[in-house]
C-alpha cells in the first residue's frame, strides 16, 4: 500500500509570512499532485509535478518533486488570507492497471490578516 | 465548460436506509472516480470508473456500489447505511485515469 505522509498537519500564520508544507513516501510515484480545498468544496488541482527534480511555480507558490519522485513540498511566499484552505498531495502510481490517486490526509493552513 | 455535477449536496438519511448520489462529468472526460473523505481518514478511493466498466475498487464493504453510463454519468450506491458512512463523498473526472482529476463540489452524507 503506498502511504503519503503530509507534514505539518496543522499551520496557523500572519499574514506576509513564508511557510512549507511537506508531503513523503517510502513510494516512488509517476507523477504528484497538489490540491487545495475550500471549505464546502471540492479538491482544486494546483499544479502536476512528474520528473524527478522538477520545479514548478504559480505565482507566489513554488513545488518542488524530490529526485527519486517519492516526496515533494509546496513553498509559499508571502501568504495572504486567500491562501486559507486544506492542501493536499497525491501520487499517481508507477506501474500496473491502478487508476487511482493516494492522497495524503492534508495540511491545514489558516492565514490571519 | 461545465464543471463536475453532484446531487444532491447534502443529504440526511437514517440508519440501514439506502442512498444514490449521483455525478454528471465533464463533457469529453470518460473515467470517473470516487472518494470519501472524512475528517480522521482524509480522502480514501471508493472506485473508478471508465467507459462503463469498473477499472479499480477501494477497500470498502460490498455496501458500497456504484456504475457508469453510456453517457459516463455515474452513480454510487451505500445500502444499509451505518453512522460511519456519515462522510464527504467527492466525484472526480478525468480524460483518463489519475492524471489530474478535476472534482465536483461533493455530497455532504449525513446518517443519523
Amino acid at each position: 500500500t503506498q502511504l503519503l505522509e503530509q507534514s505539518p498537519q496543522f499551520l496557523s500564520i500572519q499574514e506576509g509570512e513564508n511557510l512549507t508544507v511537506y508531503c513523503n513516501s517510502s513510494s516512488v510515484f509517476s507523477s504528484l499532485q497538489w490540491y487545495r480545498q475550500e471549505p464546502g468544496e471540492g479538491p482544486v488541482l494546483l499544479v502536476t509535478v512528474v520528473t524527478g527534480g522538477e520545479v514548478k511555480k504559480l505565482k507566489r507558490l513554488t513545488f518542488q518533486f524530490g529526485d527519486a519522485r517519492k516526496d515533494s513540498s509546496l513553498h509559499i511566499t508571502a501568504a495572504q488570507p486567500g491562501d486559507t484552505g486544506l492542501y493536499l498531495c497525491a501520487g499517481e502510481p508507477t506501474a500496473g492497471s491502478n487508476y487511482k490517486l493516494t492522497f495524503g490526509k492534508g495540511t491545514l493552513l489558516t492565514v490571519n490578516p | 465548460k461545465a464543471g463536475v455535477t453532484q446531487t444532491p449536496r447534502y443529504l440526511i438519511k437514517t440508519r440501514g436506509q439506502q442512498v444514490t448520489l449521483s455525478c454528471s462529468p465533464i463533457s469529453g472526460h470518460r473515467s470517473v472516480s470516487w472518494y470519501q473523505q472524512t475528517p480522521g481518514q482524509g480522502l480514501q478511493f471508493l472506485f473508478e470508473y471508465f467507459s462503463e466498466t469498473q477499472r479499480n475498487k477501494g477497500n470498502f464493504p460490498g455496501r458500497f456500489s456504484g456504475r457508469q453510463f453510456s453517457n459516463s454519468r455515474s452513480e454510487m450506491n451505500v445500502s444499509t447505511l451505518e453512522l460511519g458512512d456519515s462522510a464527504l463523498y467527492l466525484c472526480a473526472s478525468s480524460i483518463q485515469g489519475a492524471a489530474g482529476y478535476t472534482f465536483g463540489s461533493g455530497t455532504r452524507l449525513t446518517v443519523v
